[in-house]
């Protein structure tokens, strides 16, 4: 069984750009959630993905956005980077949109971005 | 969402009983409590969750007051590699997404 994997590790892009990260969730697990922890804080929820369709979001602007792929992975983008967006941002796979205590999120290594 | 209050820092010997707190004095009568820890510069790692009865898994006990306004983790035989930050999350069953906090800073000494 192989776990959630992300890619790149590490990313450095100046401000005004745009960069996407990449998710694989665990093997079987059909919904990724996306969280952006700051340097020194819990994770923030962004927004998540369920059979394609985006299904709940967190209070991010629009120039994040997001796609998953039939074969469940995803891809997080950020338009217009700001510095503020320096961040580790994790993906989290799991079985199903969370339900009652049914389903925990598993979460990747995460990509660390900076913006210069 | 239920706010949880964790001490911001803790320490325990390698090979006793970690025992990390948390009050949710606001929690509902359908809300989860969950246990993730993050150890330095990798994702968080689920431990446990549970509703109103103990839990006790490979990992962990959880133990819920019996009003649920507080819940303890337990890690029976802590070792340095527990050293990380502890979360404890309150989650509505509609809720969609994992709310943490600050979490608790688990130092775990030889």
């Amino acid at each position: 069984e192989t776990g959630v994997t992300q890619s790149p590790t590490h990313l450095i892009k100046t401000r005004g750009q745009q960069v996407t990260l990449r998710c694989s969730s665990q093997s079987g697990h059909n919904t990724v959630s996306w969280y952006q922890q700051a340097l020194g804080q819990g994770p923030q929820f962004i927004f998540q993905y369920y059979r394609e369709e985006e299904n709940g979001r967190g209070n991010f602007p629009p120039r994040f956005s997001g796609l998953q792929f039939p074969n469940y992975s995803s891809e997080l983008n950020v338009n217009a980077l700001e510095l503020d967006d320096s961040a580790l941002y994790l993906c989290a796979s799991s079985l199903g949109v969370l339900l009652a205590g049914d389903s925990e999120q598993f979460f990747g290594p995460g990509t660390r971005l900076t913006v210069l | 969402d239920a706010k949880t209050t964790q001490p911001t820092s803790m320490d325990c010997a390698e090979g006793r009983a970690a025992n990390l707190p948390c009050n949710h004095s606001t929690i509902s009568g359908n809300e989860y409590v969950y246990w993730y820890r993050q150890i330095h510069s990798q994702g968080p790692q689920y431990i446990i969750h549970g509703l109103k009865n103990n839990e006790t898994n490979e990992m962990a006990s959880l133990i819920i007051t019996e009003d649920r306004k507080s819940s303890t983790l337990i890690l029976p035989h802590a070792t340095l590699r527990d050293t990380a930050v502890y979360y404890c999350i309150v989650r509505p069953p509609e809720s969609r997404q994992l709310t943490f906090g600050s979490g608790t800073q688990l130092t775990v000494l030889p």
